[in-house]
């Protein structure tokens, strides 16, 4: 069964550039994967970042943006603020069902 | 505004059944489908299910085949989630979402399952 690889935690610096990213145990995740990004605070609902690899949801900041960077798909934060700290889930259409990476939790500090 | 408002959840024994609802507005409600995500306490999102804009086909996660029913009724712009033979480990808190284009689009807050006895 392929699993959804995330980074289990990260740090970056306020105003720094930090880039999570989301594999596959077996293969490379590519568009047609269609990665999503997901920012959670504790205790609140999931928030939509990131969609079809690089698309930004509405009324989300341009320091967030999305790739693919050699097999895995990429969340760049550029700049990071102190409200960015969350826990950051990536999803993979594998077709007809969804996949959710373990999530990333970033600290900013 | 765009909005799914979850409800339905609550305490039932292991074996036992529950119906989550999912109540949608501000949208055009049967052009879209709809998907149900969980979170266990202290774990990370785990999709469980989608169905279609028109109901005419569901899809799920292993763990809840057979047991999990979805269901809409689009005359009320509501989404149904059938749960039976309840685990303990199906206590989560169970999210609505409305479909973006592969992607899960607009979130409601949630309701909390909990599977114990």
């Amino acid at each position: 069964q392929t699993v959804v690889t995330q980074e289990p935690s990260f740090s970056v610096s306020p105003g720094g550039t930090v880039t999570l990213t989301c594999g596959l145990t077996s293969g490379s995740v590519s568009t047609t994967h269609y990665p999503s990004w997901y920012q959670q605070t504790p205790g609140q609902a999931p928030r939509t970042l990131i969609y079809s690899t690089n698309t930004r949801s509405s009324g989300v900041p341009d320091r967030f943006s999305g790739s693919i960077l050699g097999n895995k798909a990429a969340l760049t934060i550029t700049g990071a603020q102190a409200d960015d700290e969350s826990a950051y889930y990536c999803v993979l259409y594998m077709g007809a069902t969804w996949v959710f990476g373990g999530g990333t939790t970033l600290t900013v500090l | 505004q765009v909005q799914v408002v979850e409800s339905g959840g609550g305490v039932v024994q292991p074996g036992g059944s529950v119906r989550l609802s999912c109540a949608a507005s501000g949208f055009s409600f049967t052009s879209y489908g709809f998907h149900w995500v969980r979170q266990a306490p202290g774990k990370g999102l785990e999709w469980v299910a989608f169905i279609r804009h028109d109901g005419s086909h569901t899809h799920d996660t292993d763990s809840v085949k057979g047991r999990f029913t979805f269901s809409r009724d689009n005359s009320k712009n509501m989404v149904y989630l059938q749960m039976n033979g309840l685990r303990v480990e199906d206590t989560a808190v169970y999210y609505c979402v409305k479909e973006g284009f592969y992607y899960m689009d607009v979130w409601g807050k949630g309701t909390t399952v909990t599977v114990s006895s």
